[in-house]
């Protein structure tokens, strides 16, 4: 069955540090993966995806992901985290397979930046 | 970037009752819209694919005729909550698919409340 995987509930580190949210998927072909952050009380922002090209991808916040295709991962990573970066962080698989644009989701991780 | 609305972003209602949500893209035309329903502190479900003109594609376990969803534009797609009852509170959230970045964006959410 094909599935997404985030292993940590929560995520929690301090204000200027490096973060990483972890995502590993098992699909098959060739899947398109996003990142999107939700605040509370909101819909879903979207953060980056990775389609094709170059593994590392940037996107918005200073939020940035490698896509390894050896371990099926897409970790979410950010430099130095901002209190602001607090949130529920969901990774989304579009299987290749199928032109309907159905996304799995990851169950999520929450993220919380102490100061 | 992509924006897309929802209206209204909470409603209060009746057992009984019916409640229709919107789902509007505001800068983009959408084929394909979805529907999905979020419980606390959990990820999204997808109820449906909403397919501009044609019938909906319902998810297993979601009753069509209790969650009557309408395509009737490029941009505008409804889901309607038939005979409300309080197990039908929840976080509804749709998406819009923008097939040219094949990404999908989130609206902000409706939250439901039956009474």
């Amino acid at each position: 069955a094909q599935s997404v995987a985030q292993p940590e509930d929560q995520v929690k580190v301090a204000e200027g540090n490096p973060l990483t949210v972890k995502c590993t998927y098992s699909v098959s072909g060739n899947p398109y993966l996003f990142w999107y952050v939700q605040y509370p009380n909101r819909g879903l922002q979207f953060l980056l995806k990775y389609i094709t090209g170059d593994n590392l991808v940037k996107g918005s916040y200073g939020f940035e992901a490698e896509f390894n295709k050896s371990q099926t991962s897409f970790h979410l990573k950010k430099p130095s985290a901002l209190v602001s970066d607090s949130a529920l962080y969901f990774c989304a698989v579009r299987p290749y397979s199928g032109n309907t644009g159905k996304l799995i989701f990851g169950q999520g991780t929450t993220l919380q930046v102490k100061p | 970037g992509a924006v897309v609305s929802q209206h209204p972003s909470w409603v209060i209602c009746k057992s009984g009752t019916s409640v229709k949500i919107e789902c509007r893209s505001l800068d983009f035309q959408a084929t394909t819209m979805f529907w999905y329903r979020q419980f606390p502190k959990q990820s999204l479900m997808l109820m449906a694919t909403s397919n501009e003109g044609s019938k909906a594609t319902y998810e297993q376990g979601v009753e069509k005729d209790k969650f009557l969803i309408n395509h009737a534009s490029l941009t505008l797609s409804t889901l309607t909550v038939t005979s409300a009852h309080p197990e039908d509170s929840s976080f509804y959230i749709c998406s819009a698919r923008d097939m040219g970045v094949e990404t999908q964006y989130f609206g902000p959410g409706t939250r439901l409340l039956v009474l």
